[in-house]
């Protein structure tokens, strides 16, 4: 069984761009969350998505963006990129997203550099 | 507010020691699941373990165990006799029934020494 796949897995933009990231979850998983991972900040929720509609959102400004297409595959959006938006953005599905059923499988996370 | 706190930043081991992991957490829910998470260098985590607020027992699962105490809000994970494969960041998390996510703590880097 296939698992997270995230594209790009590496991408160097210039602040002032946007940028686009891809997950497409494990077959038959209808949740996907979004993390962005730093050294300073640790691993902070984003965003989670359930049969197209955003279900959870954390504290990132509306410049991070997200969507869920019908075949479960997400992507996240980040405009006017900053500096601090270097991070490792990673990708988790899930069958549910719901606690008791809530184990996360993780993909191997796109890394975002911003010069 | 629902936090978790992971004190050791760093841990080093000599193989075939055993490591404990401290993970304590915060909240006001009574009902809520607590995770482990491994990120080896390749960045992809890898699940542990799941457990409930109401299931108090230990687990042991091959070298790994876990010790829940919810009078303390601890949820601790032992490696028995460690090898150079454990070495990762391992982050707890707990996630509170009042939602969906995942609150992730700053992770405890173990280095294992051959």
């Amino acid at each position: 069984k296939a698992g997270v796949t995230q594209t790009p897995r590496y991408l160097i933009k210039t602040r002032g761009q946007q940028v686009t990231l891809s997950c497409s979850p494990i077959s038959g998983h209808r949740s996907v969350s979004w993390y962005q991972q730093t050294p300073g900040q640790g691993l902070q929720f984003l965003f989670e998505y359930f049969s197209e509609t955003q279900r959870n959102k954390g504290n990132f400004p509306g410049r991070f963006s997200g969507r869920q297409f019908s075949n479960s595959r997400s992507e996240m959006n980040v405009s006017t990129l900053e500096l601090g938006d270097s991070a490792l953005y990673l990708c988790a599905s899930s069958l549910e997203g719901r606690g008791p059923t809530g184990e996360l499988f993780f993909g191997e996370g796109s890394r975002l550099t911003v010069l | 507010a629902q936090k978790v706190t992971q004190a050791q930043t760093e841990i080093s081991v000599v193989e075939k020691e055993d490591v404990t992991l401290d993970c304590v957490y915060e909240t006001r829910d009574t009902t809520y699941y607590l995770f482990w998470y491994k990120q080896p260098p390749s960045g992809e985590l890898v699940f542990l373990i799941r457990r409930n607020s109401f299931d108090e027992q230990n687990e042991i699962s091959g070298r790994y165990s876990w010790n829940f105490q919810k009078s303390t809000s601890s949820f601790n994970f032992t490696i028995t006799a460690s090898q150079v494969v454990d070495s990762a960041v391992y982050f707890c998390a707990p996630v509170y029934d009042t939602g969906n996510q995942f609150y992730f703590g700053t992770g405890t880097s173990l280095t294992v020494i051959p």
